[in-house]
């Protein structure tokens, strides 16, 4: 089945610095990918909806300069957290349309970042 | 617009009874829905999709679910829970001009030995 890679499963950094997400379709091609927000014990939060080749739709009261998603092949998407604060710590998910016979979403297994 | 409802953010269950999640949506068009599970700091397992083929669902593990445009509910059930069923589990909703999915809020199994 179609599978998302996505890297790293975790990451600390400190703030002020920035961090970068990866998430890549194995073996298929993600024309579209969507990033999640999660936090503790919450349900998943929509925050961007990236298209291959432009730019990433952010949802209302996400910060598009904060989080830069680029998609610029259609097997990679990155989300980069800039200038991060604690406040910023979370679990981050990425997540693919697939299409064709066996249409649907498939997600990566996640990032938690902590910012100290 | 598409949300879906999940009822009940912790379900409690011995090992061995039923499972019943429950789910109502709401959306303008036909829905496509969807359950996941996800285990902690791991991202979402696709346990099973309603298409608008088949009413009645059969997912992984043994889970199935029923679509019922009636009560607007897609329920999850498995009719003997085992102690590896204990995790959070979502029901989403997908449809119209929309390409992504519109979450609940999730519902923590318990399974009790």
């Amino acid at each position: 089945g179609a599978v998302v890679s996505q890297h790293p499963s975790r990451v600390i950094c400190k703030s002020g610095t920035s961090v970068k997400i990866e998430c890549r379709s194995l073996d298929f091609q993600a024309t579209t990918m969507f990033w999640y927000r999660q936090f503790p014990k919450q349900s998943l939060m929509l925050m961007a909806t990236s298209n291959e080749g432009s730019k990433a739709t952010y949802e209302q009261g996400v910060e598009k300069d904060k989080f830069l998603i680029n998609h610029a092949s259609l097997t990679l998407s990155t989300l980069t957290v800039t200038s991060a604060h604690p406040e910023d710590s979370s679990f981050y998910i990425c997540s693919a349309r697939v299409s064709g016979g066996e249409w649907g979403y498939t997600f990566g297994s996640g990032t938690r970042l902590t910012v100290v | 617009a598409q949300s879906v409802t999940q009822l009940g953010s912790h379900v409690s269950v011995s090992e061995g009874a039923l499972v019943l999640l429950r789910c109502n949506y709401s959306s303008s068009v036909p829905p496509y829905l969807f359950w996941y599970v996800q285990y902690p700091n791991q991202g979402l397992q696709l346990l099973l999709k309603y298409t608008s083929a088949a009413t009645l669902v059969k997912g992984i593990n043994g889970f199935e679910a029923e679509f019922k445009k009636s009560e607007t509910s897609f329920h999850l059930t498995k009719p003997s829970a085992h102690m590896s069923d204990a995790a959070e589990y979502f029901c989403a909703v997908s449809g119209g001009g929309a390409n992504n999915l519109f979450f609940g809020t999730g519902t923590r199994l318990t399974v009790i030995p």
